[in-house]
């Protein structure tokens, strides 16, 4: 199984300011990878597919890079609805995985 | 506009069995591979199963396999799962999920979107 690790845990950030999320994977997952978004009592929603690809209706300061086992999801100027959890995920092998999430909070 | 309608959740004791039941609609239902994912409280996300379009091809987290069934009805545009032999550790919130595409199309394991989902608690 490929464990994702996110790391940090928890960002605390200001609007405006630029938030940087990583997502480790234990083997290379190629380019196979996503981010989705959480807010509290929501379900996910899809942000970011196949490393780099924007979601349908997911605005241009979210964008996503990397490729083989590091990745980095990259939110450029936050604002006040970005405060939320971001998971990422890998489809490259069974069972598909997710990591334990980065918290974004309001410092 | 895509809606997913998850229903089934509640109490049930250990190794007693539910059925989930995700109502689709806002797209052709039988073009998409469709998945449930869960989130225990306060944890993170789980894959548990996902089923092809034509319900023909079927996946199943370890944790699952054996004791979980997904499979859907396209006349009826809705996904199941069947859970059996449920324990403590399947305690969780239960979502459904459209992939982007179908098996073995590339966009076939990404959730896009999800529903709100169901609460199964297992508990004597």
């Amino acid at each position: 199984e490929i464990v994702l690790t996110q790391s940090p845990a928890t960002l605390s950030l200001s609007p405006g300011e630029r938030a940087t999320l990583s997502c480790r994977a234990s083997q290379s997952v190629s380019y196979f990878l996503a981010w989705y978004q959480q807010k509290p009592g929501q379900a996910p929603r899809l942000l970011i597919y196949d490393a780099s690809n924007r979601a349908t209706g997911i605005p241009a300061r979210f964008s996503g890079s990397g490729s083989g086992t590091d990745f980095t999801l990259t939110i450029s100027s936050l604002e006040p609805e970005d405060f939320a959890v971001y998971h990422c995920q890998q489809r490259s092998n069974w069972p598909l995985t997710f990591g334990g999430g980065t918290k974004v909070e309001i410092k | 506009e895509v809606q997913l309608l998850e229903s089934g959740g509640g109490l049930v004791q250990p190794g007693g069995s539910l059925r989930l039941s995700c109502a689709a609609s806002g797209f052709t239902f039988s073009n998409y591979a469709m998945s449930w994912v869960r989130q225990a409280p306060g944890k993170g996300l789980e894959w548990v199963s996902s089923i092809s379009g034509s319900g023909y091809t079927t996946y199943y987290a370890d944790s699952v396999k054996g004791h979980f069934t997904i499979s859907r009805d396209n006349s009826k545009n809705t996904l199941y799962l069947q859970m059996d032999s449920l324990r403590a550790g399947d305690t969780a919130v239960y979502s459904c999920a459209k992939s982007l595409g179908d098996y073995p199309q590339g966009g076939s394991n990404w959730f896009d979107p999800w529903g709100q989902g169901t609460l199964v608690t297992v508990s004597s």
